[in-house]
């Protein structure tokens, strides 16, 4: 099946820094999706990206599908921006739909 | 509703015992998938429904997990004989179907996760 890997594992900023999350995977996808999954569990739509860029607010991302990597970009960081962030993909290839392939995720804690 | 709802939102059960999860897709949502997420870890895709269609089963991982879904609404997950592995969070997320020149695909688009229920089996 396809491979999704996200770095940094851990990342933990001061309030009002930026940062950058990554997602590489391995194979051409009809869906990808990044989440926040906040301290309750809940996992909050952030972008739906199989390619291009978008903005909203204080968060943006980039997909590159032709080198198959998604950037998450968070902006003015606060604290309840912490959680972990997953990238999701529903991979092109097969007759079949297989839901979508999570990466382990980044865990970001923003520091008062 | 506005969203995906699932019940219970909590589970204990015994090993050994059988459990059923709930889960009310978005109206309209014709795509329904179920999602296991054990403690830190990501989401482990189990089953699918489209519409009417027989489901996707491929990720179920065992014979004690089987679905059902009632028309294009909602799914029961039934779990047999519980085991203490089987404890994890069960989401449930749906969407609309792709639609390219007015033939439905099997890929998805968007999908929308529900609160979840944490099964815990003793």
């Amino acid at each position: 099946g396809i491979q999704v890997e996200q770095s940094p594992p851990d990342l933990i900023l001061q309030e009002g820094a930026n940062s950058t999350l990554r997602c590489n995977f391995s194979d051409s996808v009809n869906n990808l999706q990044w989440f926040h999954q906040n301290p309750w569990g809940q996992l909050i739509n952030l972008f739906y990206i199989p390619s291009g860029t978008k903005q909203n607010g204080r968060l943006s991302a980039t997909t590159v599908a032709t080198e198959r990597y998604s950037l998450l970009y968070i902006s003015s960081s606060q604290t309840t921006d912490s959680g972990v962030y997953f990238c999701a993909v529903e991979r092109r290839s097969g007759g079949g739909a297989d839901g979508l392939t999570f990466g382990k995720g980044t865990h970001l804690i923003i520091q008062p | 509703g506005a969203g995906v709802s699932q019940s219970p939102s909590n589970k204990v059960t015994e090993k050994g015992k059988d459990v059923e999860l709930r889960c009310d897709p978005i109206s309209g949502h014709t795509a329904l998938y179920w999602y296991r997420q054990r403690l830190g870890q990501g989401l482990e895709f189990l089953i699918y429904f489209q519409g009417n269609s027989a489901p996707d089963k491929s990720g179920l991982p065992s014979d004690r997990f089987s679905a059902e879904r009632t028309g294009e609404s909602v799914s029961t997950l039934t779990i047999q004989r519980t085991q203490q592995e089987d404890s994890a969070v069960y989401l449930c997320a749906s969407s609309l179907p792709k639609r390219t020149s007015g033939v439905l695909l099997k890929s998805s688009y968007e999908q929308y996760f529900g609160p979840g229920t944490r099964l815990t089996v003793t």
